[in-house]
Formats: structure tokens, sequence, C-alpha cells
């Protein structure tokens, strides 16, 4: 079975150049995350969708991110501009929906983008 | 709200020897439990996890974890390291559909 699979796996960029990372999650799995992993840290959440719907995105910060998951199955994330502080690992991971129904608690991570903006 | 303290930032330790990583975790409500090994430019990887039942749970690559409510904690164990657990290791929570809280990582140094 394939996993999460993200692209690209590195990213150099200018500042105030916008940049989008793409992720793949594992078939047939309703939940995906973005997550956000900054040297010498644990994953922060950024936004949870369900299928296409995003049912988390309080710590999204909107004015310069976006995302989308269109037919629910592949994800877009998007930094316009991006600033130096947007330096750090961009994480997507996915969970199936559990037998009764919830998502389930087991999240499979991808390798994750490593953006560095100069 | 939920948190997750990890200790030790570093922990170095000579092969064959035996390790336990720390984690505490903050939460009102019964929660889910999971450690998780990040090698050099990879995602992470589950090493176990505790949803319920038993308190002592078995995981990949020999290690094990226990589940001790009374003192909120999950440590990590293993009896004898290989240099090949030289990695980033993350202790997670999560209270039901929500989802997972990290800790910020404890750094396994294997020496030889």
């Amino acid at each position: 079975e394939a996993g999460v699979v993200q692209s690209p796996r590195y990213k150099i960029i200018e500042k105030k150049q916008p940049v989008a990372f793409w992720c793949n999650p594992i078939s047939g799995h309703n939940t995906l995350y973005w997550y956000l992993q900054n040297l010498g840290q644990g994953p922060e959440l950024l936004i949870r969708y369900e299928n296409e719907e995003a049912v988390d995105d309080s710590q999204l910060p909107k004015d310069r991110f976006s995302a989308e998951r269109l037919k629910g199955v592949d994800s877009t994330l998007k930094i316009q501009p991006a600033e130096l502080g947007d330096s750090a690992v961009y994480l997507c991971a996915s969970s199936p929906r559990s037998i009764a129904g919830g998502a389930s608690n087991e999240q499979f991570f991808g390798p994750g983008t490593r953006l560095t903006v100069l | 709200a939920q948190s997750v303290t990890q200790l030790d930032s570093q922990v170095p330790v000579f092969e064959e020897a035996p390790v336990e990583l720390r984690c505490n975790y903050s939460s009102s409500v019964s929660v889910y439990l999971f450690w998780y090994v990040q090698y050099p430019n990879q995602g992470l990887q589950l090493l176990l996890k505790y949803l319920s039942g038993s308190t002592l749970v078995k995981g990949i690559n020999g290690f094990e974890a226990e589940f001790n409510k009374s003192q909120t904690s999950f440590h990590l164990r293993k009896p004898s390291v290989h240099i090949s657990d030289t990695a980033e290791y993350f202790c997670a929570v999560s209270e039901g559909n929500t989802p997972l809280v990290f800790g910020k990582g404890t750094r396994l140094s294997v020496i030889a």
C-alpha cells in the first residue's frame, strides 16, 4: 500500500514569492492534515479536512496561507507571499475513518516538504 | 486544553544500554497516546499507541510504553538500544476525535 505522498521534498524561494505544496493521502483516508514543523519542535496542526470540508483551520494564518482539498482526495497548501519565518517542514498526514464512524486516531505521515525562504 | 511535555530534549545512551524517554500529558478527559519516531529528513512513523485496555503497550522495533493515568505519563522504554535507534522521538496526545498535540521531541543519540 502506498503511503502519503508529498511534493516537492525541498523548496527554496526568495521572500515575497508564492509557494505551493501538494499532498496525496493514502487511498480511502477521509481525514487529511497539514502540519508545520519548525526546527527542533514537534508538528503543529495548520488545518484538518474531513473529506473536502475544512473542519479545523483555526491555526492557519489566513492572511497568507490557503489550502484546498478538491474532491476530497489530494490537497494543496499555498503560501503567498512567503516570509523568512515560514522556513520549516510542512507535513501532510491522513487517517482512515474508524468502524464507529469517527475519524481514527492513528495518523500516517508523509515525508514532508522542507521550505527555505531566503 | 491538552498539552504534552517531553522532559528531556536530548538523551545520549551507549549501544545495548536501556533507555527511557519521558512524556507527561495534561488533559481533563480520556486520552489516546502515541509515540512517533522521526529519522533525519523523513516523516513521522508510528511506534506505538494506547487507545484503551492494557496499560503496557508494545510497539515496533522493540519499544514499549506504559500508560500511567494517576501520574499522567506515557514513558517510552527499550531494554537494549541499537545505533539505528538514533532519531527524534515525539509523544502525542489526542482527546477522542481531535487532532494530535505533539511534544517538542526528544533526540535519542546512541553511542557506539
